[in-house]
Order: structure tokens, then sequence, then C-alpha cells
């Protein structure tokens, strides 16, 4: 499964748009770029998902580069309610995989009013 | 549809005693997990099943028996209580195809 990087704190003013990086230059070919939150201490949320293409839905926006190296999650309009710690995760989708989640530190989103 | 439940939610243990965390989803999904998370860090695999009696080790398995016995149920034993299995114990689980996992709301526990 792919290592991922990601600062491990981040502020963004309620209303901005809040971009949150992450680095995976080791991974392959068959596997997916998942993100997912967890607020307080809350059971993880899953938020999008991608393979090459960028991806939007009602949640979020994600962007990712076109050598895979690296992607960037956006919240369009972070409001208080979006802060929480951010997990970027490699996820191989072949059939007979698992597909566990391996978690990093995240970031740790800060929304400010 | 209740999604992930996680029973129960708050537990104190004495060293060497033993209990189990049920997990029950409603979903119909294939794929269940056991995960732990200690303060400042994410998640960590301790089982898995990916169907009805059949279970798989993660990560760190060490100190805990699982159980399957009932698609919808999950079970997370653990035999001798020891204060490093002081967590928060997540159970997540997903379709066969699906991508997104549903997640519990935790069960804190507190081995003293």
């Amino acid at each position: 499964d792919a290592k991922t990087t990601q600062p491990p704190s981040m502020d963004c003013a309620e209303g901005r748009a809040a971009n949150l990086p992450c680095n995976h230059s080791t991974i392959s070919g068959n596997e997916y770029v998942y993100w997912y939150r967890q607020i307080h201490s809350q059971g993880p949320q899953y938020i999008i998902h991608g393979l090459k293409n960028n991806e939007t839905n009602e949640m979020a926006s994600l962007i990712i580069t076109e050598d895979r190296k690296s992607s960037t999650l956006i919240l369009p309009h972070a409001t208080l309610r979006d802060t929480a710690v951010y997990y970027c995760i490699g996820v191989p989708f072949s059939s007979g995989s698992a597909r566990q989640l391996t978690f990093g530190s995240g970031t740790q989103l800060t929304v400010l009013p | 549809n209740a999604g992930v439940t996680q029973t129960p939610k708050f537990r104190v243990l004495k060293t060497g005693q033993s209990m189990t965390l049920l997990c029950a989803q409603d979903m119909n999904h294939e794929y269940m997990y056991w995960y732990r998370q200690d303060p400042g860090m994410g998640l960590r695999l301790i089982h898995y099943s990916v169907g009805e009696g059949t279970t798989a080790k993660g990560e760190v398995p060490d100190g805990y028996n699982v159980s399957r016995l009932k698609k919808q149920n999950f079970l997370l034993g653990l035999e001798s209580a020891a204060p490093s299995q002081t967590s928060v114990y997540f159970c997540a689980s997903r379709t066969l195809q699906g991508y997104g996992y549903t997640f519990g709301s935790g069960t804190r526990l507190t081995v003293v």
C-alpha cells in the first residue's frame, strides 16, 4: 500500500476554500486515492476517492496530478463543522483485495471563524 | 437504518479480565473490520472478515480474537485484557464492490 505524507495541521478561514495536500509518490497503478475525515474522535467519515481523474461530489473535490504522485482535497466553502483530521489513503482496488485502510497521522484542519 | 452499531460505547476493565465488543451492521455488507486508535494516532487494523465464517489478521492482531458467525455481526474478544489495550475501537463495513466504508461511533475501552 502507498505511503502518504500530509502536513500535520492547517488553518482555514470560514467560508474560504480549504485545500489539503497529500503526497503519495509510491502509489501503484492499482491503488485508488481515498480521503476520510474524523471529527472529534467520532468514527471516520468517507469523503471522496479517485484513480487518476479529478472527482467532485457534494462534499468536496479531489484533484490528482497527472503522474498520480500527489493530490489535493478541496472543501470549497469551509464551515466550522469541517474542523477535523483529514486522512489521505492509498487503497488497492483489485477484486481479491480486502481493501483495508492504512491510516497515517492525517492533517488537523481547523476552520477559524 | 442504523448503519454500524457498536456496543458497549464505554467500558473499564481490570487487567486480566475478558470482554467482547459487538459490531452489528444492517446494510448487508460482506466486509467487516476492527480498528483501534490510540491517542494522537491514526487507526490500525486488528482483524477483518470478508464474509460469514471467515476472518483474517490485520496489522495488530495480538491479544485479540474475532468471530463472524452471522453476516451482520462481527465480534472482537479480549481474553485477558492488558493496559496496552486501552484504546478506542472502531468497527467498519463495506459491500463487496463498494468503495466507501461505513464506520461505527467507537468503543472507548480503558484497562486499569
